[in-house]
């Protein structure tokens, strides 16, 4: 299933940078999408999320930008911090019959990011 | 800030034997799941559970696998028989009415090791 995919396995970035993290998907069917944070041995933390209708949102230092017509999203940290290093999935999901299927989600393989001080 | 609690955190049973994970959902949600990470794979959805049944489940989802809210707090993910390839780490989550947002809320996973 390679629905959603983040096709970077990891990524290195100096503390005080950006950290962009990027994801795909093919689903067209697809209108929520998440990005969640993960330790090893933890379970995943949610970050920030948005819908289709919108092409960004912004909460702190994380802005998730949308763009459909490329089935692509983008998660932006700025500045990173080293205690921003994780896993970070990519999550999408698509609504349903009371909504229900807002759960369903599909995940990326995920992206090892690494904060250097 | 409210949260989603699994136990066991970890647990080894031998193969054919049967195994509960439990959870504890945040207090007003009102849709739950399992979902199941194999090590070195994706996060895969199992199950998700509205209104006392199951709404959705997909393919790993088997006859092995069964859910249930046995009273108004608590969530159970029982795999009867279990096999090698049930070893992952379950999470369970969960999200509150539509009006509260689509979060999910995971917890911190049982890790099942199946021997």
């Amino acid at each position: 299933d390679q629905q959603v995919k983040q096709n970077s396995p990891s990524l290195s970035v100096q503390e005080g940078r950006i950290s962009i993290l990027n994801c795909d998907y093919t689903n067209s069917m697809f209108d929520y999408f998440l990005w969640y944070k993960k330790y090893p041995a933890e379970g995943p933390t949610f970050l920030i999320s948005i819908s289709s209708i919108k092409d960004k949102n912004e909460d702190g230092r994380f802005t998730v930008f949308l763009n459909k017509s490329a089935k692509h999203l983008s998660l932006h940290i700025v500045p990173s911090q080293p205690g921003d290093s994780a896993v970070y999935f990519c999550a999408a999901s698509r609504g349903g019959a009371g909504g229900t299927s807002y759960g369903k989600l599909t995940f990326g393989q995920g992206t090892i990011l690494t904060v250097h001080p | 800030e409210p949260e989603v609690t699994q136990t066991p955190s970890h647990q080894v049973t031998q193969m054919g034997q049967e195994v509960i994970l439990r959870c504890v959902p945040i207090s007003n949600h009102l849709y739950f799941y399992w979902y199941r990470q194999i090590l070195g794979q994706k996060v895969e959805f199992l199950v998700s559970f509205y209104n006392n049944e199951i709404s959705e489940k997909s393919e790993i989802f088997d006859d092995q696998f069964s859910v249930e809210r046995p009273d108004g707090s608590n969530f159970t993910l029982k795999i009867r028989s279990t096999k090698l390839e049930d070893s992952a780490m379950y999470f369970c989550a969960s999200r509150g009415s539509l009006a509260s947002g689509n979060t999910i809320y995971f917890g911190e996973g049982s890790w099942l090791t199946v021997v």
